[in-house]
């Protein structure tokens, strides 16, 4: 099992441009999500999703878009970035009681 | 007011020594569980302990345990024989039953950073 794996690991956006950071699970999970982790914080809910088709916004939506057509998916889109999304980006998908993360994404956005 | 807080931003630890990283909550759900994540310096987020808010005992998973005391509202890390490669970022996080059904949102504090000394 490759786990979740996420792509890109670093991205550089000027302001308004748009992207999709990409999250994928291959242990058949329901319940995926996105976090941001701002430097001295802790991480904060952005989307989540219990299932295919279904999505909800967390903690701080403002500014992001997700989809879920598949289990194994769960894409994040930045429609405009602006520079106050520049952060580290976690996907996690979970079972039970443990959430398992995403290597990450470091978003630059100049 | 915080959910989740570490009123620790650093803690130094010699080596082979025990240390209680520090956590306190904030829920009105009788239902909830807290975790604890470990954040090295290479960026994962890896996943140390759970604790049930219906669990009698403390938790505890190898080196690590959990000092549950449900009436202080306060869930401490203990790592026992403390190793070089503990030095890291310790989160706690809460996940609260008013969430709903099958929701795993984790509510997180904002951490404290562990250093071990040789």
């Amino acid at each position: 099992n490759a786990g979740v794996t996420q792509t890109p690991k670093f991205q550089v956006l000027k302001t308004g441009q748009s992207m999709t950071l990409q999250c994928a699970q291959d242990m058949n999970h329901e319940y995926m999500s996105w976090y941001r982790q701002d430097p001295g914080m802790g991480l904060r809910l952005i989307h989540y999703s219990v299932g295919a088709g279904i999505t909800d916004q967390g903690e701080v939506p403002n500014g992001y878009n997700v989809s879920r057509s598949t289990t194994e998916d769960f894409p994040l889109r930045l429609l405009s970035a602006a520079p106050s999304q520049t952060s580290v980006y976690f996907c996690a998908s979970s079972y039970h009681n443990e959430q398992f993360f995403g290597p990450g994404t470091r978003l630059t956005v100049l | 007011a915080q959910k989740i807080t570490q009123t620790q931003p650093g803690m130094f630890v010699q080596e082979k020594e025990a240390v209680t990283l520090d956590c306190t909550y904030d829920t009105s759900d009788q239902s909830y569980g807290l975790f604890w994540y470990k954040q090295p310096s290479s960026g994962e987020m890896i996943f140390l302990i759970y604790q049930g808010s219906y669990d009698e005992q403390n938790a505890t998973e190898g080196r690590y345990s959990l000092n549950f005391q449900k009436a202080r509202k306060s869930a401490n890390l203990v790592i026992s024989a403390s190793q070089l490669g503990d030095s890291a970022m310790y989160f706690c996080a809460m996940r609260e039953n008013h969430s709903g059904a099958g929701s795993y949102q984790l509510t997180f504090g904002k951490g404290t950073k562990l250093s071990v000394i040789p």
